[in-house]
C-alpha cells in the first residue's frame, strides 16, 4: 500500500460544480497536511494547509480526519482557471526535528465551460 | 513568483554521465529539499538539507548526493545516470520553523 494515494482522475466537471478530492495516508504519526495545486508543466504550489479543525479558503475547503487517516478538499463554484493537478502532502517526523513529506500522485481536475 | 531559482531549466545527457543541478532558495530560508518527478506522478522526496546538513533522505541509491553551501543554495548531483532518472527534478525551500515549502520551477532531464 502506498503511504499517500489518490484517485487521479480526471475529474471532468463543468463551470459552477463542486467537486470533492480525498487522499488517505497510511502512517498515524504523521504530524501536517498540505494541499498544493500544480499546473501543467510548472512547479507546484501551496493551496492551503490541512487542520483537524477544518479550514477554509474563499471556495476551498480543506479537512483533516485522523480517526479514518485522510484529508480532503472540497472546491465550490468551480471556475475554468481552477483545472490542475492537486497534490496532497502528508508530512511525518524525522530525527533532530526535521520531516520526511510524502506527496500524493495527484489528482486532475478539467472544468469546462 | 516563489523566489527560488532553478538551474538549468532543461538538460539532455546520455546513460552513464554525472549531472549538477543547482538550487537558489528564497531569502531567510535555511532548508532545502529535493524531489523527482515523473511524467503522471508527484514529487518523490529524494533528500534535505538544513544548514548545510543531510537531514531526511527518501528512498533513492546513494548515486544520487548533494551539497547545502553557506548561503543555503544546493546542489544535486546524479552519478552513472540511467534512462529511468530523465524526470523534472524539483528544488523546494523553507524555513526552519515552517514545513511549508516554496518550489522552483524546476529542471527537466532526459537521459539518452
Amino acid at each position: 500500500r502506498k503511504e499517500v494515494e489518490q484517485d487521479p482522475g480526471p475529474f471532468n466537471v463543468p463551470e459552477g460544480a463542486t467537486v470533492a478530492f480525498n487522499c488517505t495516508y497510511s502512517n498515524s504519526a504523521s504530524q501536517s497536511f498540505f494541499w498544493y495545486r500544480q499546473d501543467c508543466r510548472k512547479e507546484p504550489k501551496l493551496l492551503m494547509s490541512v487542520y483537524s479543525s477544518g479550514n477554509e479558503d474563499g471556495r476551498f475547503t480543506a479537512q483533516l480526519n485522523r480517526a479514518s487517516q485522510y484529508i480532503s478538499l472540497l472546491i465550490r463554484d468551480s471556475k475554468l482557471s481552477d483545472s490542475a493537478t492537486y497534490l496532497c502532502v502528508v508530512n511525518k517526523g524525522a530525527s533532530g526535528g526535521s520531516y520526511i513529506p510524502t506527496f500524493g500522485r495527484g489528482t486532475s481536475l478539467i472544468v469546462h465551460p | 513568483e516563489t523566489g527560488v531559482t532553478q538551474s538549468p531549466t532543461h538538460l539532455i545527457k546520455t546513460r552513464g554521465q554525472q549531472v549538477t543541478l543547482r538550487c537558489s532558495s528564497q531569502s531567510g530560508h535555511n532548508t532545502v529539499s529535493w524531489y523527482q518527478q515523473a511524467l503522471g506522478q508527484g514529487p518523490q522526496f529524494i533528500f534535505q538539507y538544513y544548514r548545510e546538513e543531510e537531514n531526511g533522505r527518501g528512498n533513492f541509491p546513494p548515486r544520487f548526493s548533494g551539497l547545502q553551501f553557506p548561503n543555503y543554495s544546493s546542489e544535486l548531483n546524479v552519478n552513472a545516470l540511467e534512462l529511468d532518472d530523465s524526470a523534472l527534478y524539483l528544488c523546494a525551500s523553507s524555513s526552519g520553523t515552517s514545513n511549508i515549502q516554496y518550489f522552483g520551477a524546476g529542471t527537466r532531464l532526459s537521459v539518452l
